[in-house]
């Protein structure tokens, strides 16, 4: 099965700090994606990766951003922790090409005080 | 935009009371609906993709179907391993690999 694992299940952070979120895929999936989700809102894309060094903004990208360094791995970065960045943070990986379906990690659940 | 709504946000059977959960969609083409199930704590889980109008797909008590403008979820004799979040999801022609998510419906199923 594949397997999608994300660094942290809870993470708290202060209001500023740089935050790092990591996510390692173990069945060489070409995309890879973050999202977050929050209450009434559902799940929202924030940026997705279709290749290594390749990155594509999601519907919500403003103060994030990502890296993709290997094909295995797609970190999302918070520039400057808010208090709106709190949510839970979803990893998704795909084999290939939009129509595959997605695998997810279980989350990390970020508080930014 | 493509848009997508799940109905009821919320709903409460009977074990063996069988229901369907509606998924209606707005997109300019559609190229796959999908269903997922996300249980508490955990990230959702894959069920189904359908891709055009008319067809259908099962698993266990579950079954997924398409029209041009929505999609249900019958559950037949549910029960209470059943109870999760059930999100549905479109991918939309030209949207290169995004899909856009509903809501999700929150299912309970009592014993």
């Amino acid at each position: 099965d594949v397997k999608v694992t994300q660094s942290s299940r809870y993470l708290v952070k202060r209001t500023g700090e740089k935050v790092f979120l990591e996510c390692v895929q173990d069945m060489d999936h070409e995309n890879m994606f973050w999202y977050r989700q929050d209450p009434g809102l559902g799940l929202r894309l924030i940026y997705f990766s279709y290749d290594v060094k390749m990155k594509e903004k999601g519907d919500i990208p403003e103060g994030y951003s990502v890296s993709r360094e290997k094909k295995e791995r797609f970190s999302l970065i918070l520039e400057s922790a808010s208090t709106n960045q709190t949510s839970m943070y979803l990893c998704a990986s795909s084999l290939s090409g939009p129509l595959e379906k997605l695998f997810f990690g279980s989350g990390t659940q970020l508080s930014v005080l | 935009e493509d848009q997508v709504t799940q109905s009821p946000e919320a709903l409460r059977l009977q074990e063996g009371e069988s229901s369907s959960l509606n998924c209606s969609y707005t997109v300019s083409g559609l190229r796959g609906l999908f269903w997922y199930r996300q249980d508490p704590g955990k990230g959702p889980e894959f069920l189904f993709t359908l891709y055009s109008a008319g067809e259908e797909k099962e698993k266990e008590r579950l079954k997924a179907t398409l029209t041009k403008k929505e999609s249900f979820l019958h559950i037949t004799a549910p029960k209470p391993e059943d109870s999760a979040t059930y999100l549905c999801a479109v991918h939309a022609t030209g949207a290169n690999s995004k899909l856009t998510f509903g809501k999700g419906i929150t299912l309970s199923v009592r014993p």
